[in-house]
């Protein structure tokens, strides 16, 4: 029973160029949530996604960042022009439900901007 | 805003000392969890509670839930260098929806 999978695990990109960051949920959990750290910082909401919908995005930067999980497939965080400023771990977490119990985090993606 | 207050940042203390760890908010949660993070992993969770006044126990570790489910604190027995990581807590906020409020984290050293 696989947990939480996210890829790649480390991402380097120039300033300007597009990021991806997948995230396969735990089997069986159709709720993801997309989390932030900053070197040095606890983790900061992004966004949270059931199949296909988009339910809170309250934590997203209005620019360049969105996210899907499609019916079929892992689900994709987007940052489009990145900046330096994005550098930082994306973490990915899974529930079976919309409350916080069962949450299982990924291993991240370490997002390096050059 | 609900936030999480969470002291002390850092702490070294050395093997057989006790801890606390405490995490405070002006706020009310529906439950509160505790994660331990590992230098580039994700974070584990170690306990969820639930229930005001809830206290539970895994092993050395102690948490407990605020009377008023507003704070909570976790405490280490006789800490081990294994014991040694970076601690979250991070509380359900009112919306229900599963969206998790971060502690800045508490990162401990248990030296041999």
């Amino acid at each position: 029973n696989a947990g939480v999978m996210q890829n790649p695990r480390h991402l380097v990109r120039r300033r300007g160029q597009e990021a991806r960051l997948r995230c396969s949920p735990m089997k069986g959990h159709s709720h993801v949530y997309w989390y932030r750290q900053l070197p040095e910082e606890g983790l900061k909401f992004m966004v949270y996604l059931q199949k296909e919908n988009i339910i809170d995005e309250s934590g997203m930067p209005k620019e360049r960042f969105s996210a899907e999980f499609p019916k079929e497939g892992p689900s994709i965080l987007r940052i489009q022009q990145v900046v330096r400023g994005d550098s930082a771990a994306y973490f990915c977490a899974s529930s079976p439900s919309d409350r916080a119990y069962g949450y299982t985090f990924g291993s991240g993606t370490r997002l390096t901007v050059v | 805003t609900q936030l999480l207050e969470q002291s002390p940042q850092f702490l070294s203390i050395q093997e057989g000392e006790n801890l606390t760890v405490y995490c405070n908010s002006s706020s009310v949660f529906s439950s509160l969890q505790w994660y331990r993070q590992e230098p580039g992993e994700g974070p584990v969770l170690l306990v969820t509670v639930v229930t005001g006044g809830e206290v539970k126990k895994l092993k050395r570790l102690t948490f407990q839930f605020g009377d008023a489910r507003k704070d909570s604190s976790l405490h280490i027995t006789a800490a081990q260098p294994g014991d040694t990581g970076l601690y979250l807590c991070a509380g359900e906020g009112s919306s229900n929806t599963g969206k998790l409020i971060f502690g800045q984290g508490t990162t401990l050293q248990v030296k041999p």
